[in-house]
């Protein structure tokens, strides 16, 4: 099945200071990939749908200013979290379809 | 606008024993039904999906899941517990399986296996 990458697995900064999180699809394209943010025991929630070469949607109540996103290629999404704060610490999950849904193993954001 | 229930934050089950886990859902348009797992500090896997055609689906582990348009339900079932099968479940739907048609989960089922 497809493969979606996320870097980095793991990222502890301090407060104040921006967060770039990478999404990648290994062995397909991806015109639209999807950000989630989950905190613990806490179900998925949708953040935003990343669209290859145009702007995201972002749910309601998401900062789009605190939340960049970025796709730049078929085959990558980038979310920027800004002047990160302790509340935005969380599990961030990227996904992309190519026929079934594929998530990205996660990156844990610990904002100290 | 679509939306998941899953009645049951929490449910216990001694090993051995049949697992029911509840789902409920909201869609304007037939819907694409998923159930997947989490275990701790993991990733999500797919569990198993209903797309059209059979309303009863297997997928892995020996779950199975049946979508119910009347009861507009999808309850994940396995006759026989293991203690491996303890970890968090979320039930989601979308309303497409093009490439844009985001999923939405519901809030999730921790399970706990009883030896």
């Amino acid at each position: 099945g497809a493969v979606v990458s996320q870097h980095p697995s793991r990222v502890i900064c301090k407060s104040g200071t921006s967060v770039k999180i990478e999404c990648r699809s290994l062995d397909f394209q991806a015109t639209t990939m999807f950000w989630y943010r989950q905190f613990p025991k806490q179900s998925l929630m949708l953040m935003a749908t990343s669209n290859e070469g145009s702007k995201a949607t972002y749910e309601q109540g998401v900062e789009k200013d605190k939340f960049l996103i970025n796709h730049a290629s078929l085959t990558l999404s980038t979310l920027t979290v800004t002047s990160a704060h302790p509340e935005d610490s969380s599990f961030y999950i990227c996904s992309a379809r190519s026929g079934g849904q594929y998530f990205g193993p996660g990156t844990r954001l610990t904002v100290t | 606008a679509q939306s998941v229930t899953q009645l049951g934050s929490h449910v216990s089950v001694s090993e051995g024993a049949l697992v029911l886990l509840r789902c409920n859902y909201s869609s304007s348009v037939p819907p694409y039904l998923f159930w997947y797992v989490q275990y701790p500090n993991q990733g999500l896997q797919l569990l198993l999906k209903y797309t059209t055609g059979a309303t009863l689906v297997k997928g892995i582990n020996g779950f199975e899941a049946e979508f119910k348009k009347s009861e507009t339900s999808f309850h994940l079932t396995k006759p026989s517990a293991h203690m491996s099968d303890a970890a968090e479940y979320f039930c989601a739907v979308s309303e497409g399986q093009t490439s844009y048609d985001k999923v939405i989960f519901g809030p999730g089922t921790s399970l706990s296996v009883i030896p």
